[in-house]
């Protein structure tokens, strides 16, 4: 497609549920990313993809979430046991390249907006 | 500990006011500084990237600096279309290549 796209654009569900969040990327990049935007303030780095690996996951903030790219395009985000601590806008971003040596910008998706009530 | 400082956090500017937006960073090494433009609802959409101090770069309304310590946004005469959210952010020496370390972001607003 002509950019990144994510589905649900929003979702609402009730504490202590099971989420699934989907990011398309650009098509050809290698690289995509995900991050967690809270209300007034920037967006906080998540997890990384070099193709079907995770590259860096060191933003995760506990075992509850995890994410897998199985065919190196298409990626979820899963959060299980839900909490409200967990509402946000999730992004989603792919880039050509993640490999070192020359930095390929980041083309960022409209974000999922979750809610947990 | 590394980080980034944005200011102020919202500016209110008439159309055709020229001002400039901050970015301060502090980190242990910096491979590249980018700013952003984020509308409501939206992803924020890639505006520069720099990487040595001295450089510039410029897009219509908008010029980009470095310093060792801190960037700015220059908006020239800024019209109502150019009101968004800006973010900064950096992506630290040695580490991953994803992982940008983003400012809060100032928050624009140009009245007509």
């Amino acid at each position: 497609g002509a950019g990144v796209s994510q589905t649900p654009s929003n979702k609402v569900t009730e504490k202590g549920k099971y989420v699934e969040l989907r990011c398309d990327p650009i098509s050809g990049h290698t690289a995509l990313y995900w991050y967690r935007q809270s209300l007034g303030q920037g967006p906080e780095f998540l997890i990384y993809f070099q193709g079907t690996g995770a590259a860096d996951d060191s933003g995760l903030p506990n075992d509850r979430f995890f994410a897998v790219r199985p065919e190196g395009s298409v990626s979820t985000l899963k959060i299980q046991r839900t909490e409200r601590g967990d509402s946000a806008v999730y992004l989603c971003a792919s880039s050509l390249s993640g490999t070192s040596g020359s930095y390929n910008e980041q083309f960022f998706g409209p974000g999922t907006r979750l809610t947990v009530l | 500990e590394d980080q980034v400082t944005q200011s102020p956090e919202a500016l209110r500017l008439q159309e055709g006011e020229s001002s400039s937006l901050n970015c301060s960073y502090t980190v242990s090494g910096l491979r590249g500084l980018f700013w952003y433009r984020q509308d409501p609802g939206k992803g924020p959409e890639f505006l520069f990237t720099l990487y040595s101090a001295g450089e510039e770069k410029e897009k219509e309304r908008l010029k980009a600096t470095l310093t060792k310590k801190e960037s700015f946004l220059h908006i020239t005469a800024p019209k109502p279309e150019d009101s968004a959210t800006y973010l900064c952010a950096v992506l630290l020496r040695g580490g991953s290549q994803g992982n940008l370390i983003f400012g809060k972001g100032t928050k624009l607003s140009v009245k007509p």
